[in-house]
């Protein structure tokens, strides 16, 4: 198993700033990935995050917007750049061992 | 294609029930399918989770239906409990071609009533 935690665990931020979450796992995961949920909704995959190279980004999002890294194989960190109300979400890191996919508590982000 | 489509949107069930939620997908490649419960204010935690190759999968009071040919599995909670309201999440996934990411269905609010 794994354990993932996120911080911040929430945040309120002025439009056009730019926040960065970061994912820590407590020991080696496969995949990292972050997704993106809606209070009420499902969650929707925003990249895979790839060790020591870009990450892979899904269909509507963009490097520019999201940029992520990760360093190691147990760290990561997601950035929200240039806040607008409409990013005011959810964001949630996820790490994979073998099939099963852990998820952080989440972080609440609300843009003003 | 990639989408997974999951029904109800909501469910209240008497303590002592059977809760049944529903999922449907249509690209054949998936060949995980795990269900989370998410509690609020918490990431999503596996609960149980099911390949192709089987057709019902059973830990506890919690067990997994799958129907290969229909594209369809579900998850069935016995003898609900009031601990057991949460929102339930069907994914896919295509494990056979390391692809771990998950495709989540919408969401079934669940609400067990004592």
């Amino acid at each position: 198993s794994a354990v993932i935690s996120q911080k911040p665990s929430r945040d309120i931020c002025q439009r056009g700033t730019s926040l960065t979450i970061q994912c820590q796992v407590d020991s080696q995961v496969t995949m990292m990935f972050w997704y993106r949920q809606q209070p009420g909704q499902s969650l929707t995959l925003i990249a895979t995050a790839n060790q020591g190279s870009e990450a892979t980004y899904e269909s509507g999002f963009v490097i520019d917007k999201f940029p992520i890294s990760r360093p190691n194989l147990t760290f990561s960190t997601l950035t929200v750049s240039n806040m607008s109300p409409e990013d005011s979400s959810i964001y949630l890191c996820s790490g994979t061992v073998l099939t099963e996919a852990f998820f952080g508590q989440g972080t609440r982000l609300t843009v003003v | 294609q990639q989408q997974v489509k999951q029904s109800p949107q909501s469910l209240i069930v008497q303590k002592g029930g059977i809760s049944i939620i529903n999922c449907a997908y249509e690209n054949t490649a998936f060949d995980y399918f795990p269900w989370y419960q998410q509690f609020p204010g918490k990431g999503p935690a596996l609960l149980i989770a099911i390949r192709p190759d089987v057709s019902e999968k059973k830990e506890g009071r919690f067990t997994i239906s799958f129907n290969k040919s229909a594209k369809q599995f579900s998850l069935h909670i016995m003898d609900s409990q009031p601990g057991d309201s949460a929102t339930y999440f069907c994914a896919a996934s295509m494990i056979n071609q390391g692809a771990q990411k998950l495709v989540f269905g919408q969401g079934t609010r669940l609400t067990i009533n004592p």
